[in-house]
């Protein structure tokens, strides 16, 4: 079956400092990703919608500049955060939906928690 | 206006009996409607789904869900649960916006079983 893998899945850094996580799908081509925030017993809330090739639609409310996205090729999304702070500090999560894949099915990875001292 | 609404943030159940999970979606997004599955500190797992077809879902792990249009619901449940079902449930829902189909979650119920 389809498999997104999210790396690294912990990272801890300083605050200033810039923290990017990749998002893989392993045996499909993902021409669509999504990015989503989660707070500690919260839900998801989606961040951004990203298209291989073109730049990122993001969510209102979300800083454009403050988290980066990339989508360079069809299995490779990345998230930047830029001069992250400590209420910066979530788990994100990226689904990938891909090319055989029925348009409303996702596959999700593992996440990424972001810690910021 | 939320687009799906999970009415319990908890609910706490003793192992081998049934559970019901609820879920109401709004009337104005689509009839996709999907079940997940997150154990802590992992990333989310699809139980199940409806996109048409029969109303009654059967996914993995021995839950099922019912789509019912008339109560706009679409409630998770299993017969018998077990200690290994203790984890976050979420609800979610296809929302067309800005061109794209996005998953939009529900705030999530906790289900804890006890022995």
């Amino acid at each position: 079956g389809a498999v997104v893998s999210q790396h690294p899945s912990w990272v801890i850094c300083k605050s200033g400092t810039s923290v990017k996580i990749e998002c893989r799908s392993l045996d499909f081509q993902a021409t669509t990703m999504f990015w989503y925030r989660q707070f500690p017993k919260q839900s998801l809330m989606l961040m951004a919608t990203s298209n291989e090739g073109s730049k990122a639609t993001y969510e209102q409310g979300v800083e454009k500049d403050k988290f980066l996205i990339n989508h360079a090729s069809l299995t490779l999304s990345t998230l930047t955060v830029t001069s992250a702070h400590p209420e910066d500090s979530s788990f994100y999560i990226c689904s990938a939906r891909g090319q055989r894949s029925g348009a409303n099915v996702l596959t999700f990875g593992a996440g990424s928690r972001l810690t910021v001292l | 206006a939320q687009s799906v609404t999970q009415l319990d943030s908890q609910v706490p159940v003793f192992e081998e009996a049934p559970v019901e999970l609820r879920c109401n979606y709004s009337s104005s997004v689509s009839v996709y409607l999907f079940w997940y599955v997150q154990y802590p500190n992992q990333g989310l797992q699809l139980l199940l789904k409806y996109l048409s077809g029969s109303t009654l879902v059967k996914g993995i792990n021995g839950f099922e869900a019912e789509f019912n249009k008339s109560q706009t619901s679409f409630h998770l449940r299993k017969p018998s649960v077990h200690i290994s079902d203790t984890a976050e449930y979420f609800c979610a829902v296809i929302r067309r916006s800005g061109g794209y189909n996005k998953l939009i979650f529900g705030a999530g119920t906790r289900l804890a079983v006890h022995p």
